[in-house]
């Protein structure tokens, strides 16, 4: 089946340790986003790369670190340098396109605690 | 004021009935439009784009307004499992980036 996949579900971080959540898509899209959603409120864009190698900073990039170097792949760091970073963390994907309808698609989410 | 606005709820609705809610956007050179659908604790899932003039599937009807910048959503004949976050989003301009409003929860009961 066609999808995104992100890995953990749940991961727990402790202070001053640095964390990867992974996501990885086979819809051969070559745009990916990583979002942060706290708890009521909206998603806000963390990094985004619309071709392997490059990445931009999105709204709150502080804390953050990323790397896209497949198509298929673009995994998150979380640094000890973010220091609040309990959240739901969603991964999406996008052909990139003129066509004004074209929307992104979400994997399942990784849910960050700290201890 | 926040790009894109919603009011975030809930909304309580009697299963059967008809519930309607908009969502305002700050950006009048916004190119596209969409409501997403969120489950608790899940991802957001895209339930319809909007188009200029209007559309409709099923249950659930879009509306834009460029005039007054804002977007709407109606759902008809409610069920329980409308019970939900609905996501207002918003692309911009130029490029994929898409901005999100906070929400709107419904809850469908018996």
């Amino acid at each position: 089946d066609g999808g995104i996949t992100q890995s953990p579900k749940y991961l727990f971080r402790k202070e001053g340790q640095n964390v990867t959540l992974s996501c990885e898509q086979n819809l051969n899209h070559d745009a990916m986003y990583w979002y942060r959603q706290d708890p009521g409120q909206g998603l806000r864009l963390i990094y985004y790369s619309q071709i392997v190698n490059d990445f931009q900073k999105g709204d709150i990039a502080e804390g953050y670190s990323v790397s896209r170097e497949k198509k298929e792949s673009f995994p998150l760091t979380v640094t000890s340098a973010q220091k609040n970073p309990t959240a739901f963390y969603l991964c999406a994907s996008s052909r990139i396109s003129t066509r004004t309808q074209e929307t992104q698609y979400f994997g399942p989410g990784t849910r960050l605690l700290v201890l | 004021r926040k790009e894109v606005e919603q009011d975030p709820g809930p909304f309580n609705v009697p299963e059967g009935a008809t519930v309607a809610f908009n969502c305002t956007y700050s950006n009048s050179a916004s190119q596209s439009f969409f409501w997403y659908r969120q489950d608790c604790r899940k991802e957001p899932k895209l339930l319809m784009s909007v188009y200029s003039s209007g559309n409709e599937d099923g249950r659930f009807t879009a509306q834009l307004n460029r005039a007054s910048q804002y977007i709407s959503l109606l759902i008809r004949d409610s069920k329980l499992s409308d019970s939900a976050t609905y996501l207002c989003v918003v692309r911009g301009a130029a490029g994929n980036k898409l901005t999100f409003g906070g929400g709107t929860r419904v809850l469908v009961k018996p």
